[in-house]
């Protein structure tokens, strides 16, 4: 059974450049939701799609943005990078339909901005 | 507003030496209350869900139970491999987002 998967791994800009991070769910799996961990914290929700729309957003400006596609694959992408936006971005992905539904992680990815 | 609050930050154990990690929340209306861990650089990995009040749950030397303002992870018997963090997370009403806590950072040592 596949997990969620995430890549890539690791990256490195600098500021002002775009960044697109990709996620597969888990197999079965139709929501997504993407979150921020800094170093030494608890991830911090980013927003969550659901049958290819963004159902619920955190406290994150515009520059963040995301997209499902039908397979309910994801990306997250980040504009005009700043030196704070170094981070593991995390996706997680569960079974939608409004419940409490348990959500599974990926690796993340390590974003680092200079 | 909605927050979760662990303790202690860190905790360090001899083998064999149980204890506790504590979870404090607020929230209006919680639908769930989650237990991950993380090893430095991975994901979470999910450990447990409790919905309810009174509700416990156990999985090898880990035990979490829930009280209406808190949670605790109780760590049996813990052995080097149980080293890691361990996030709590709830899930308010209407909504489908997870908020966390900042995390325990345990260490076990033979």
């Amino acid at each position: 059974d596949a997990g969620v998967t995430q890549s890539p791994t690791h990256l490195i800009k600098t500021r002002g450049q775009q960044v697109t991070l990709r996620c597969s769910p888990k197999s079965g799996h139709d929501t997504v939701s993407w979150y921020q961990q800094a170093l030494g914290q608890g991830p911090q929700f980013i927003f969550q799609y659901y049958e290819e729309e963004e159902r619920q957003r955190g406290n994150f400006p515009d520059r963040f943005s995301g997209h499902q596609f039908p397979n309910y694959s994801s990306e997250l992408n980040v504009n005009a990078l700043l030196l704070g936006d170094s981070a593991l971005y995390l996706c997680a992905s569960s079974l939608g339909g409004g419940g409490t539904d348990t959500q599974y992680f990926g690796p993340g990815t390590r974003l680092t901005v200079l | 507003e909605d927050q979760v609050t662990q303790s202690p930050e860190a905790l360090r154990l001899q083998e064999g030496e149980s204890s506790s990690l504590n979870c404090s929340y607020t929230v209006s209306g919680l639908r769930g209350l989650f237990w991950y861990r993380q090893d430095p650089g991975k994901g979470p990995e999910f450990l447990f869900t409790l919905y309810s009040a009174g509700e416990e749950k156990e999985k090898e030397r880990l035990k979490a139970t829930l009280t209406k303002k808190e949670s605790f992870l109780h760590i049996t018997a813990p052995k080097p491999e149980d080293s890691a963090t361990y996030l709590c997370a709830v899930q308010p009403g209407g909504y489908n987002k997870l908020i966390f806590g900042a995390g325990t950072r345990l260490a076990v040592h033979p």
